[in-house]
């Protein structure tokens, strides 16, 4: 059973451009989070999304940063007009519709945005 | 979700027993203690939990005070690929989202 798989890993972008970061949950996983690590600080929760929905974004700045979740293929984390301040390491986590045995997120490795 | 109040750093000799504390004060009843680490560079991975008996799993234990007030995990035999940022976790049974504070980084000395 492959783990949570996030792409690209590593990923360049000049200011004011796009970016785009998939994340593919674990096989069987409903639930998908966002979280952001800027450098040398810790994870910051952005948004929960389940199929289709967002439930819980309070984590989301309010300008440029969307997430979707369709029914067929990854969770998508789409910055627009990239900023300096952007730059930092996304890390996907999901979790199966009932919480199961341990509760437990399972974690990707995380996509790194450089914004030059 | 209660506050957690970790030290910032810890440092432990390979081999001994790594003991990582936690404060949880105001943690209520129907709140779980959990604890992740984050190795240098990846995402973070889930230890253990529990809500007020001690528990044991393959890789540590975790001590939870009788009032709740507290809680310690331990490491038996820390190596050096236990060096790591540990973040100690109270979540409400039922909630989703994990909220994160700043961990202890924790550092095992050869």
């Amino acid at each position: 059973n492959a783990g949570v798989m996030q792409n690209p890993r590593h990923l360049v972008r000049r200011r004011g451009q796009e970016a785009r970061l998939r994340c593919s949950p674990m096989k069987g996983h409903s639930h998908v989070y966002w979280y952001r690590q800027l450098p040398e600080e810790g994870l910051k929760f952005m948004v929960y999304l389940q199929k289709e929905n967002i439930i819980d974004e309070s984590g989301m700045p309010k300008e440029r940063f969307s997430a979707e979740f369709p029914k067929e293929g990854p969770s998508i984390l789409r910055i627009q007009q990239v900023v300096r301040g952007d730059s930092a390491a996304y890390f996907c986590a999901s979790s199966p519709e009932s919480q199961g045995a341990t509760g437990e997120l399972f974690f990707g490795e995380g996509s790194r945005l450089t914004v030059l | 979700d209660a506050k957690t109040t970790q030290p910032p750093s810890m440092d432990c000799a390979e081999g001994r027993a790594a003991n990582l504390p936690c404060n949880h004060s105001t943690i209520s009843g129907n709140e779980y203690v959990y604890w992740y680490r984050q190795i240098h560079s990846q995402g973070p991975q889930y230890i253990i939990h529990g809500l007020k008996n001690n528990e044991t799993n393959e890789m540590a234990s975790l001590i939870i005070t009788e009032d709740r007030k507290s809680s310690t995990l331990i490491l038996p035999h820390a190596t050096l690929r236990d060096t790591a940022v540990y973040y100690c976790i109270a979540r409400r049974e039922g909630a989703q989202k994990l909220v994160f504070g700043q961990g202890t980084r924790l550092t095992i000395n050869p």
